[in-house]
């Protein structure tokens, strides 16, 4: 069975500093798909990056960037000159590649932005 | 283009009554999901239907939990009877194909209280 874990449940960065979420999948599938979803405290999930497992090259968009290492089944979330508005819950998620694609959720990370 | 839309955003009931949540999916989607999310259980599947038919439902809690989607714009989650443990928010998502390497769009949620 897929499972995704986000071992930091809070995480915190200055204004404008880098941070790295964490997260770890595990599935014994070689095509699968990985997403970060934010949700901010109006509770939409909207979708920040996705990474194809196929693809070896780093998804980036914009000031949020991953880091896909495939063999050691992780997947973090690396979010650049970080604003008050990044301040979310940051959920990462599997999909497999075959079949119906459901999403298997991590239990999220709280970010804090301190200005 | 509008995103996928809920309704209602906000409802309260007492337990034992009947609960109806709505979906419309993004114009276009042929999948549509319904997720769970509570803070003991996170972000949890419920549903799943491609072309109007329901493909997965293997997360439908229990008997007392009915989905359907009589039409490719129009889906419901029912609850009958609704319990206190029912209390979550509960997300529509639509998808192009419902792939893997489709990404899912959220629709805002429902927030469920039942007292």
């Amino acid at each position: 069975a897929q499972t995704v874990t986000q071992s930091q449940p809070e995480m915190s960065v200055q204004e404008a500093e880098t941070v790295t979420l964490s997260c770890t999948y595990d599935t014994s599938e070689s095509d699968y798909y990985l997403f970060w979803y934010k949700q901010p405290p109006s509770r939409q999930m909207i979708l920040v990056i996705r990474q194809e497992a196929y693809k070896q090259q780093n998804a980036t968009e914009n000031r949020f960037s991953v880091n896909f290492q495939k063999a050691a089944k992780s997947f973090s979330l690396k979010i650049s000159d970080s604003q008050l508005g990044d301040a979310a819950m940051y959920f990462c998620a599997y999909s497999p590649g075959t079949g119906a694609n459901n999403l298997f959720f991590g239990t999220g990370t709280r970010l804090t932005v301190i200005p | 283009d509008a995103g996928v839309i809920q309704s209602p955003r906000h409802e309260v009931t007492e337990m034992g009554q009947e609960v109806t949540l709505r979906c419309k999916p993004i114009s276009g989607h042929n999948s549509l999901f319904w997720y769970r999310q509570t803070m003991m259980r996170g972000l949890e599947l419920l549903i799943y239907f491609n072309n109007n038919v329901p493909i997965d439902d293997s997360g439908m809690p229990e008997d007392r939990f009915s989905a359907k989607m009589p039409n490719a714009s129009f889906s419901t989650l029912k609850i009958q009877p609704s319990e206190p443990r029912d209390s979550a928010v509960y997300f529509c998502a639509s998808s192009l194909f419902g792939r893997g390497t489709d990404t899912q769009y959220f629709g805002p949620g429902t927030r469920l209280t039942v007292l």
